[in-house]
């Protein structure tokens, strides 16, 4: 069946270092992909999302490139902030293009 | 306003009690759904309704019941909770396949 992988647990890192977070995913058709940041004790939020291949999809710093011969939709920022501390989800929807199907996520840790 | 709401935020059941979990939102969104997320696994969709037209994941068809009275509310049951339900569950709507599905902040769910 469809799904996502996000290979990293938790990623550590200090203010101002760039930050990439990988997102795999299978599918049979052609789907859109999303990334979603939730902060503690806040709902998921819509980050950026993508259906183009091989289009750049950029959102308060954060940036993604579909890449449909890959498989990917990796996250990037060039450099983190300390309110970047988040989980971060990556999902593609499904065939019907309605219901999400999610990674594990990646927690993102930012230090001073 | 884009929020979606969902109550309580927090509720602790007995096992073998029923529980009744209560989603709304004002965007007037044809779709909403909920999902289950369990510490360190990916949010899991567990039922979708379309208008009214409700669909259920097939392997916890048979956990999780559904209804939506009007446009805005929609509920999630469990006729008798039991321990393997102790997770969060988060609440999201949208319009349109592939749109971006906004979500309630979620209940966490205790089964004791």
């Amino acid at each position: 069946g469809d799904s996502v992988t996000q290979t990293e647990g938790l990623v550590t890192l200090t203010k101002g270092l760039p930050v990439m977070l990988n997102c795999t995913y299978q599918t049979t058709y052609s789907p859109f992909l999303f990334w979603y940041v939730q902060h503690l004790n806040e709902a998921p939020k819509l980050l950026l999302k993508s259906s183009t291949d091989n289009k750049r999809t950029e959102h308060q710093g954060f940036y993604a490139t579909l890449h449909k011969s890959s498989s990917s939709f990796h996250l990037q920022k060039s450099s983190v902030q300390l309110s970047d501390s988040a989980l971060y989800f990556c999902a593609l929807s499904d065939q019907g293009g309605r219901a999400l199907i999610f990674g594990t996520g990646t927690t993102v840790s930012v230090s001073p | 306003d884009t929020t979606v709401k969902q109550n309580p935020r927090y509720k602790l059941a007995r096992v073998g009690k029923p529980v009744n979990l209560i989603c709304s939102q004002t965007m007037n969104h044809d779709t909403m759904y909920w999902y289950q997320k369990k510490p360190n696994q990916a949010p899991k969709l567990l039922l979708f309704y379309y208008d009214k037209i409700l669909n259920r994941e097939a392997d916890t068809f048979e956990k999780f019941q559904s209804s939506r009275p009007n446009n805005s509310f929609c509920s999630l049951y469990i006729g008798s909770a039991g321990l393997e339900y102790s997770a969060m569950y988060l609440c999201a709507s949208s319009s349109g396949g592939g749109a971006e599905q906004f979500f309630g902040p979620g209940t966490r769910l205790t089964v004791l």
